[in-house]
């Protein structure tokens, strides 16, 4: 059982190139969260989703995009990279129980735009 | 929505002593508030939680309490130990907003031997 898996751990992009980093789940979790760590900052909330075809914008979302075909996949797509895009990314899934909604996180990736 | 703030940003302890992290709250309709805690180069993992209906919750050294009057809730670790050292993160959600919980910046321990 890996959890939540997240590909590339690292990446170097170019301003304005684009890319999409891959969040996977074997935990048949209903919802999944996309997060933005800056450095010496919390978890800053990008998009989520209840549920596949189901997604919706979190707190910092612009620049981003996200797709949710299926329950295990969730991944987030970068347009036109900037550097204020450079952090931490973090995928979670959690099993939707409202009352108690345990996120298990993956080991993040790295991204750096120069 | 809900405004998290956590504090003290960065706590440094001698091994042994007791360590607390508080946050507060804003929206009363949060009833959930996990506990997270970050390793270098992972990811935040859950360590404890606390629900709305229960002032206190002990496991083994760490410990939670809520005081949802003032909307404030802290973890509490005893005989603090140098792989406790990491970033610690509270968090609240409640029931209808899609299981989303808002982070508070986090707060690095560092426990010296």
């Amino acid at each position: 059982n890996a959890g939540v898996t997240q590909t590339p751990k690292f990446r170097i992009l170019k301003i304005g190139q684009s890319m999409t980093l891959q969040c996977t789940q074997d935990m048949n979790h209903n919802y999944m969260y996309w997060y933005r760590q800056d450095p010496g900052m919390g978890l800053k909330l990008i998009y989520y989703s209840v549920g596949a075809g189901i997604t919706d914008k979190g707190e910092v979302p612009n620049g981003y995009n996200v797709s949710r075909s299926t329950t295990e996949d969730f991944p987030l797509r970068l347009e036109l990279a900037a550097p204020s895009q450079t952090s931490v990314y973090f995928c979670a899934g959690a099993p939707g129980h409202l009352a108690k909604n345990i996120q298990y996180f993956g080991a993040g990736t790295r991204l750096s735009v120069l | 929505g809900e405004n998290v703030e956590q504090h003290p940003s960065t706590l440094s302890v001698q091994e042994g002593d007791s360590a607390v992290i508080k946050c507060t709250y804003s929206d009363s309709a949060s009833n959930y508030f996990p506990w997270y805690k970050q390793e270098l180069g992972k990811g935040p993992q859950l360590i404890i939680d606390i629900r709305s209906n229960v002032g206190e919750k002990k496991d083994q050294r760490i410990a939670v309490t809520l005081n949802k009057t003032a909307k404030h809730f802290s973890l509490h670790i005893t005989e603090t130990q140098p792989e406790d050292s990491a970033v610690y993160f509270c968090a609240a959600s409640g029931n209808t907003n899609a299981g989303k919980s808002t982070f508070g910046d986090g707060t690095t321990l560092t426990v010296k031997p």
